[in-house]
C-alpha cells in the first residue's frame, strides 16, 4: 500500500540555521499539507498546497516558512532561520478528496 | 472558529473488552467530515474511520464504529474486542467540506488508550 515518506526522521540544528524537511507524498494525490506537533500538544495545521500554490496557511506559517514542490514528487518545508520554539514533530500529509494520509514525521530539535 | 474537544486524556481497557472514546466539536458549518486517527508509539498517524456529516448512518470499519450525533455535535469512537495493538493515542479531527480538499484538519488534544492484557 502506498505511503507518505519523510526524511530525515530526526534533524538537529542550531538556532538561526536553515532547515529543509522533505516529504514524498502518495503519487496520485493532488493535495499536500504540513502539520506540526509540539511535544505534549495537539497537532496544528501549518499549510496546504494545491496546484503548485499555497491554498491556506496558519498564523504559525510566517515569513520564515516556505513550501515547494520542486520536481513533481517531493514536497518540502523550509524554515529559514530556526528558533527554539520551532522544535516539534513535523508531519507531511497528502490526500485526494476526503482523507489526508500522514507520513511518519520529522522530529526537529533546535538547540 | 471550529474547535474539537476530547475530554478524556487517558483511558484504559482490558483486552477483548469494548471502549468508547469521546469527542465533541463546535462548528457553524452544516456540511463537514469527522475523522478518528490513531497514532501508535511509532508516531505515524493512521486514519481509523471517516464520517460525512450529511450521512445519518454511523460509519463502521471492522471493530471500529462511531456514534455520530449531529445535533449534539458529538462523535465518539467505539472499539470492540480491544486488542493489544489498539494501544495508541487517538485523535478526533474535523474538516469542513465547503472549499474542498485543501481544507485543513482541526485536531483534538487526543486520548491515550492503554490496553491491559
Amino acid at each position: 500500500e502506498p505511503e507518505v515518506t519523510q526524511t530525515p526522521s530526526h534533524q538537529v540544528t542550531q538556532m538561526g540555521q536553515e532547515v529543509i524537511l522533505r516529504c514524498v507524498p502518495i503519487s496520485n494525490h493532488l493535495y499536500f499539507y504540513w502539520y506540526r506537533q509540539i511535544l505534549g500538544q495537539k497537532v496544528e495545521f501549518l499549510v496546504s498546497f494545491y496546484n503548485n500554490e499555497i491554498s491556506e496557511k496558519s498564523e504559525i506559517f510566517d515569513d520564515q516558512f516556505s513550501v515547494e514542490r520542486p520536481d513533481g514528487s517531493n514536497f518540502t518545508l523550509k524554515i529559514r532561520s530556526t528558533k527554539l520554539e520551532d522544535s516539534a514533530m513535523y508531519f507531511c500529509a497528502s490526500g485526494q478528496v476526503y482523507e489526508q494520509y500522514f507520513g511518519p514525521g520529522t522530529r526537529l530539535t533546535v538547540t | 472558529a471550529q474547535t474539537v474537544t476530547q475530554s478524556q486524556p487517558e483511558m484504559s481497557v482490558q483486552e477483548a473488552e469494548t471502549v468508547t472514546l469521546s469527542c465533541t466539536y463546535d462548528t457553524s458549518e452544516s456540511d463537514y467530515y469527522l475523522f478518528w486517527y490513531k497514532q501508535p508509539p511509532s508516531r505515524q498517524m493512521i486514519l481509523v474511520i471517516r464520517q460525512e456529516a450529511y450521512k445519518q448512518q454511523n460509519a463502521t470499519e471492522n471493530r471500529f464504529s462511531v456514534n455520530f450525533q449531529k445535533a449534539a455535535k458529538s462523535f465518539s469512537l467505539k472499539i470492540s474486542d480491544s486488542q493489544l495493538g489498539d494501544a495508541a493515542m487517538y485523535f478526533c479531527a474535523y474538516r469542513k467540506r465547503y472549499g474542498g480538499a485543501t481544507n485543513k484538519l482541526i485536531f483534538g488534544t487526543g486520548t491515550l488508550l492503554a490496553i491491559q492484557p
